[in-house]
């Protein structure tokens, strides 16, 4: 059974903090796994990130996966109030199927 | 980008009732859509995998005859909460797979039985 695991499930910082979210994954026919930021309403897309475990940035975000360790982080850096929000990782199996992690309720406090 | 809707986005029925809730890719067609459901502070589980022209693909443990897909075009497929219980009252998110490995996601539907 695939299987995505996030931790924590629940973080509180400051702004100006760091964070780390992460994720692993035990996912056949693995092709990919997707970070998506959730606020009020759906997902949006942050990073997919593949096995070549090439990092990607944008702005203050940035991911890279371990493939072997089937291991994802998401990093925050200057954490500002609007970063609160639900992180969600999801692995890409057979075509367009996700299969979500339980998320990282993340809060910034100002 | 790619932009998916979703119809209503907001709905409250009665149990007993059945509810249908649209999605549309406006600028792509798409042969597959995906529906979602999430529970308050849980993740996205997938539902099914709706097919245009064909039978959708369900998910292990989600009763295909409770709810109720179709994918009757290119750029919309629907799904029926039939005999809603107050234990379907959810948030339902459709998707529909991009060039690639995007994949776009509706605004989602709200839906609370009372």
């Amino acid at each position: 059974e695939d299987k995505v695991v996030q931790s924590p499930l629940s973080l509180v910082v400051h702004e100006g903090d760091t964070v780390t979210l992460n994720c692993s994954y035990e996912v056949t026919n693995f092709r990919s796994l997707l970070w998506y930021k959730q606020e009020k309403k759906a997902p949006t897309f942050l990073f997919m990130l593949t096995s070549s475990g090439i990092e990607k940035k944008s702005g203050r975000l940035s991911s890279i996966l371990d493939k072997k360790e089937l291991f994802s982080i998401l990093n925050i850096t200057a954490t500002q109030t609007g970063d609160s929000a639900v992180y969600l990782c999801a692995g890409r199996i057979s075509g367009s199927r996700l299969t979500f992690g339980e998320g990282t309720q993340l809060t910034v406090n100002p | 980008g790619a932009v998916v809707s979703q119809h209503p986005s907001w709905v409250i029925c009665k149990s007993g009732t059945s509810v249908k809730i649209e999605c549309r890719s406006l600028d792509f067609q798409a042969t597959t859509m995906f529906w979602y459901r999430q529970f308050p502070k849980q993740s996205l589980m997938l539902m099914a995998t709706s097919n245009e022209g064909s039978k959708a693909t369900y998910e292990q443990g989600v009763e295909k005859d409770k709810f109720l897909i179709n994918h009757a075009s290119l750029t919309l497929s629907t799904l029926t909460v039939t005999s809603a219980h107050p234990e379907d009252s959810s948030f339902y998110i459709c998707s529909a797979p991009g060039g690639g490995y995007e994949q776009y996601f509706g605004p989602g539907t709200r839906l609370t039985v009372t």
